[in-house]
C-alpha cells in the first residue's frame, strides 16, 4: 500500500525555469510533510517541510505547497539551477512524538539542462 | 550542525558472512534512529526504529534476527546483518532526528551517506 506517491519518475526543465514537483498521499491522518533532495550514492537532505495547519511555506528558491482537500503537495524551484539535478523524495508522517516514522515516496529524477 | 555518519561507506563480503554497519550522530544526540534500505530506483523502504537502550522496532517483513540493531547511545547504532546472502546486497542509509528539527521544525530526520552492500 503506497501511500505517498510520486507519479512522474523523472523530470527535465532548462535552467532558469520553473520545476515542479508533485505528490500525492492517501493517508488523512498524515499532519506534517517533507522534501529531501538526493544524489546518487549519498544519503538524502533535507529540503523543506511543512505543516498540514499551514498551504505555502517559501525558503528561497523552493516553495512548497499544499492541498489538503486534494491530498496533493508539490515542490516549486525557481530558477532551477543544475546544481538542482538530483533525486526528489517527498515524504510524509503524523503524530505529536518526536521521533515519527516518515513514509516516502518513490522519488523523481529532476534533470536541469544548462 | 545535524551530521550523520556511517561507516563503512561500502562493503564488500562473501555470502553466509556478517557486516556490521554503524551509524553515529556526530554533533547532536540522537533520541531515535531509522535504517533504510534502497533498491535501485525504488524509495526508501523504512526497515527498523531504534531507541537508545530499548528494542528495535522492526517493520512487517523484515527479519528481526536477520537485521539486529543496537542502539548503545545517543550517538551511535549499529545494523549487523547476519548470514549474508547475495539478496541482502543494498544501499543501507541510516537516519537521525531530535525530534524537534534544528532549523525549528518538526521531525526532520537527518540522514547518514549510506553503505553500500556487496554479498558475493
Amino acid at each position: 500500500d503506497q501511500q505517498v506517491k510520486q507519479n512522474s519518475p523523472s523530470l527535465s526543465v532548462q535552467e532558469g525555469r520553473i520545476s515542479i514537483l508533485n505528490c500525492d498521499y492517501t493517508n488523512s491522518m498524515f499532519d506534517y510533510f517533507l522534501w529531501y533532495k538526493k544524489y546518487p550514492a549519498e544519503g538524502p537532505t533535507f529540503l523543506i517541510s511543512i505543516s498540514s495547519i499551514k498551504d505555502k511555506n517559501e525558503d528561497g528558491r523552493f516553495t512548497v505547497f499544499l492541498n489538503k482537500s486534494a491530498k496533493h503537495l508539490s515542490l516549486h524551484i525557481v530558477p532551477s539551477q543544475p546544481g538542482d539535478s538530483a533525486v526528489y523524495f517527498c515524504a510524509a508522517t503524523r503524530g505529536e512524538t518526536s521521533g515519527s516514522r516518515l513514509t516516502f515516496g518513490e522519488g523523481t529524477q529532476l534533470t536541469v539542462n544548462p | 550542525g545535524a551530521v550523520v555518519s556511517q561507516h563503512p561507506s561500502r562493503v564488500i563480503c562473501k555470502s553466509g558472512t556478517s557486516v556490521k554497519i554503524e551509524c553515529r550522530s556526530l554533533d547532536f544526540q540522537a533520541t531515535t534512529m531509522f535504517w533504510y534500505r534502497q533498491f535501485p530506483k525504488k524509495s526508501l523502504m523504512l526497515m527498523a526504529t531504534s531507541n537508545e537502550g530499548s528494542k528495535a522496532t522492526y517493520e512487517q517483513g523484515v527479519e528481526k534476527d536477520k537485521f539486529l540493531i543496537n542502539h548503545a547511545s545517543l550517538t551511535l547504532s549499529t545494523l549487523t546483518v547476519t548470514s549474508a546472502h547475495p539478496e541482502d546486497s543494498s544501499f543501507y542509509i541510516c537516519s537521525a532526528t531530535v525530534g524537534k528539527g534544528l532549523a525549528g521544525g518538526r521531525y526532520e530526520q537527518y540522514f547518514g551517506p549510506g553503505t553500500r552492500l556487496t554479498v558475493t
